[in-house]
């Protein structure tokens, strides 16, 4: 059964840094394209990165510099280094997998975790 | 960036009804467009994917159509489990891009 565990969430103050961690079971974070989704409170959803299986990755304009998405294969977990946090981060952060067709992967979400809770406060 | 500008923002609607959901592009992203479902408390779920494919398991009473800027979600009669949130998503281009979502409420 495939499931998506966020954790690292916290309550930090302006300026401050997170790493975010998914760990993933019933398959291999490394054979899947793995991106990072975010959700505010009571509001819609952004997508925030991706990494390919090839190690290529892709940011939201509004996180590029100060986010980083990485993966370790040995401990088969996804992970979103976030740094220079502003209020406007705060969010509930689900890591997602990509879906794989016939046709190969796409840029849609067929497993989400719950995701973890990051405010950004003073 | 393409927006998606989801409508209405809320339908009420009683079970055992139509419900009809739109999504609109602002540029065309072709049929590269998905449909969620979020209910309270949950992640979300892919039901469509490039603009009329089901994603595994979803009932038949999800549909969906459109190409290009125009795109239609519905559900053909509505259970009581379908009053939720949806949302719609491209994979045009970079970046990814989420409606703001049509809420389906019990009238």
């Amino acid at each position: 059964e495939v499931q998506l565990v966020e954790s690292g969430g916290a309550l930090v103050q302006p300026g401050g840094s997170l790493r975010l961690s998914c760990a993933a079971s019933g398959f291999t974070v490394s054979s899947k394209w793995m991106s990072w989704v975010r959700q505010a409170p009571g509001k819609g959803l952004e997508w925030v990165s991706i990494i390919y299986t090839d190690g290529t990755t892709y940011y939201a304009d509004s996180v590029k510099g100060r986010f980083t998405i990485s993966r370790d294969t040995s401990k088969n977990t996804l992970y979103l280094q976030v740094d220079s946090l502003r209020a406007e981060d705060t969010a509930v952060y689900h890591c997602a997998r990509s879906l794989t067709t016939s046709s190969g992967f796409m840029n849609y979400f067929d497993y989400w975790g719950l995701g973890t809770l990051v405010t950004v406060s003073s | 960036e393409i927006v998606l500008t989801q409508s209405p923002a809320t339908l009420s609607l009683s079970p055992g009804e139509r419900a009809t959901l739109s999504c609109r592009a602002g540029q065309s992203v072709g049929s590269s467009l998905g449909w969620y479902q979020q209910k309270p408390g949950q992640a979300p779920r892919l039901l469509i994917y490039d603009a009329f494919n089901r994603a595994t398991g979803i009932p038949a009473r999800f549909s969906g159509s459109g190409s290009g800027t125009d795109f239609t979600l519905t559900i053909s009669s509505l259970e009581p489990e379908d009053f939720a949130v949806y949302y719609c998503q491209h994979r045009r281009n970079w970046p990814l891009t989420f409606g703001g979502g049509t809420k389906v409420e019990i009238k």
